[in-house]
Parts: C-alpha cells; sequence; structure tokens
C-alpha cells in the first residue's frame, strides 16, 4: 500500500514570488508520481508526472517537480506564481495496481 | 468525446432516497474510477474498472454503495438510501490503463443530501 503526505494544507504566497509545495509518499515497491491541479468548481488537471528517467520533471503553467527517491518526496516549483495560479494542488502515488492515492491537497493563494 | 463527461454537475436529494450518479468516459479509454472529494478529506478511491476484468471495489464505503460499467463504457455509481455524509463531490476519470497518461477526470458532480 502506498500514501502521500502533504505537508502544508494552506500556502499564501505574492504574486512573483517562487513557491514550493511539499509532498512526501510512502510504498515499499516503485512508484508513479503525479501533480494534479484543481481550480475552483473544475476537476482534477494533470500538472506534471514522473514515471521513470530524469528526476527533475517539467510540467504545464511553468510548474516542475523533483523526484528524490532517498527521501521519498516529490515536491512542486514554481519560480514565478501568478495569481491565475491560485487553487488546490495535489500530490499523487500510483503503484503496480494503477490506483492513485492523494493526498490532502494544498491550496496555493497568490495576492496581488 | 473530447472529455470526460458527468451528469448531473449538482444533485440534491433528501435523506433516504437513492441517486444515479453518471460519467461518460473519453473513448477508448479502458480504465475508468470514481473518487470521493470532501472537505478537509481530499480525494478518497471508490471503485476501479479495467476493461473486462473485475472491478477494485475495494474503496466502497458500504453496501449502500454500487457501480456498474456497461459495454465498457458509460459507469453509473449508485448510492441507496442517502446519508448526510454521503454529501460530497464524486469525480470520475478514464484512462488508457497505464500510467504513463495519468488520469483524465470530469468535473464532478456535486451531491447533497438533505
Amino acid at each position: 500500500a502506498q500514501s502521500v503526505t502533504q505537508l502544508d494544507s494552506q500556502v499564501p504566497v505574492f504574486e512573483e514570488a517562487p513557491v514550493e509545495l511539499r509532498c512526501n509518499y510512502s510504498s515499499s515497491v516503485s512508484v508513479y508520481l503525479f501533480w494534479y491541479v484543481q481550480y475552483p468548481n473544475q476537476g482534477l488537471q494533470l500538472l506534471l508526472k514522473y514515471l521513470s528517467g530524469s528526476t527533475l520533471v517539467k510540467g504545464i503553467n511553468g510548474f516542475e517537480a523533483e523526484f528524490n527517491k532517498s527521501q521519498t518526496s516529490f515536491h512542486l516549483r514554481k519560480p514565478s506564481v501568478h495569481i491565475s495560479d491560485t487553487a488546490e494542488y495535489f500530490c499523487a502515488v500510483q503503484g503496480s495496481n494503477y490506483k492513485l492515492t492523494f493526498g490532502k491537497g494544498t491550496l496555493l493563494t497568490v495576492n496581488p | 468525446g473530447a472529455g470526460v463527461s458527468q451528469s448531473p454537475s449538482n444533485k440534491v436529494t433528501e435523506k433516504g432516497k437513492d441517486v444515479e450518479l453518471r460519467c461518460d468516459p473519453i473513448s477508448g479509454h479502458t480504465a475508468l474510477y470514481w473518487y470521493r472529494q470532501s472537505l478537509g478529506q481530499g480525494l478518497e478511491f471508490l471503485i476501479y474498472f479495467q476493461g473486462n476484468s473485475a472491478p477494485d471495489k475495494s474503496g466502497l464505503p458500504s453496501d449502500r454503495f454500487s457501480a456498474e460499467r456497461t459495454g465498457g463504457s458509460v459507469s453509473t455509481l449508485t448510492i441507496q438510501r442517502t446519508q448526510q455524509e454521503d454529501s460530497a463531490v464524486y469525480l470520475c476519470a478514464s484512462s488508457l490503463g497505464g500510467p504513463s497518461g495519468g488520469y483524465t477526470f470530469g468535473s464532478g458532480t456535486r451531491l447533497t443530501v438533505v
């Protein structure tokens, strides 16, 4: 079984500041890792994914994440955020059974 | 279709009534998932269909919940004798069945039990 911990439930930042949303996972098997974003009253949209290969993964909207196997982390970063990045962000892990296990989410609020 | 379609988008029902939620996945996607999203609870896995295999029902919270997928396409999630704690957003997702593509989610059905 796998689990995901998103260390911050809320992250407020100012526009154009950098941001890091933290995610740690636990699993007894190799996993695939994902970040999803949910804008208000919408479904989840895939931001980026790590399947194998380079540990630095680039996604949409300028986001990137780094897979760190020794620390079992997959933190999401953006060097400069915009007001439009305000949303809830979910980290997820997928094992061999293809079931996605989600963290509880981090609400990113970008203030002017 | 172009995306995963869920209906209705909103449903208000009286406690004790049965409800049916519908999901129309992306054409050609063999895997279909139902999740429940409640305030403060994140996303909770409910059930997973993959092709003609027996579904993984391990996430269904009680025997009041059931789901079927007809013809490998449209899925219906049924909640019998609804309770107030069933109030949540029910999200459906589909995928090609492997991890490489990730899931595509619908916009969800917001269920309110009064």
